[in-house]
């Protein structure tokens, strides 16, 4: 079954303990993002990689790392967590780049206490 | 940066009338223009799409509309049931893809 897999589907941390939420996609995509989702804030884009080893910024990337080593692989690393990035945040893949249809995650709600 | 707004943030229907949802985007270069439905606690998914090269696209009851120019484009829902409450995005996608900030649809039975 095609998918996006994202792991875990809830997460509660502390302050400063690193974290990392990973994506997997079977679908042999070569564009991948990261989105958090916040009430009244919509999807906004933490970072994007167009394929294995390109990656550059979205709109909310402070506090964030990726990596993109290959290609169904997408992690999101959270270096020193803080309460502002408790969010709900999705992991989406799509065939080539932005202009083709996105297929999104499960969501992981993460808490940072 | 660009940006996609969209209005409006909520949307309470009756059963049975139409739903407009209408998205603005800044970027000139963006080509595909799809529609997320989000219901309660799922992940969202796409309903319709539209790319620059065409004005209008309909799917049963849904239809999407474009207008490059004033790079404008709208999502109709007609005959809404109280299925089609959720949380709709517009998105604007070029290189990469930029969301708007959701509308929440309430079709009331």
């Amino acid at each position: 079954e095609a998918q996006v897999t994202q792991n875990p589907r809830y997460l509660i941390t502390v302050t400063g303990k690193k974290l990392t939420v990973t994506c997997s996609q079977n679908m042999n995509h070569e564009y991948m993002s990261w989105y958090r989702q916040d009430p009244g804030l919509g999807l906004r884009q933490i970072y994007y990689s167009m394929n294995v080893e390109v990656t550059d910024k979205g709109d909310v990337p402070e506090g964030y790392k990726v990596s993109r080593k290959e290609k169904r692989n997408f992690p999101l690393i959270l270096e020193s967590p803080s309460p502002n990035q408790t969010s709900l945040y999705f992991c989406a893949s799509a065939p080539r780049g932005g202009n083709t249809e996105a297929f999104f995650g499960q969501g992981t709600r993460l808490t940072v206490v | 940066g660009e940006n996609v707004e969209q209005h409006p943030s909520t949307l309470s229907v009756q059963e049975g009338d139409s739903a407009v949802i209408k998205c603005t985007y800044s970027d000139s270069a963006s080509n595909y223009f799809p529609w997320y439905k989000q219901e309660l606690g799922k992940r969202p998914q796409l309903i319709i799409d539209i790319r620059s090269n065409v004005g209008e696209k309909k799917d049963q009851r849904i239809a999407v509309t474009l207008n490059k120019t004033a790079k404008h484009f709208s999502l109709h829902i007609t005959e809404t049931q109280p299925e089609d409450s959720a949380v709709y995005f517009c998105a604007a996608g070029g290189f990469k893809t930029i969301f708007g900030a959701g509308t929440r649809l309430f079709v009331k039975a």
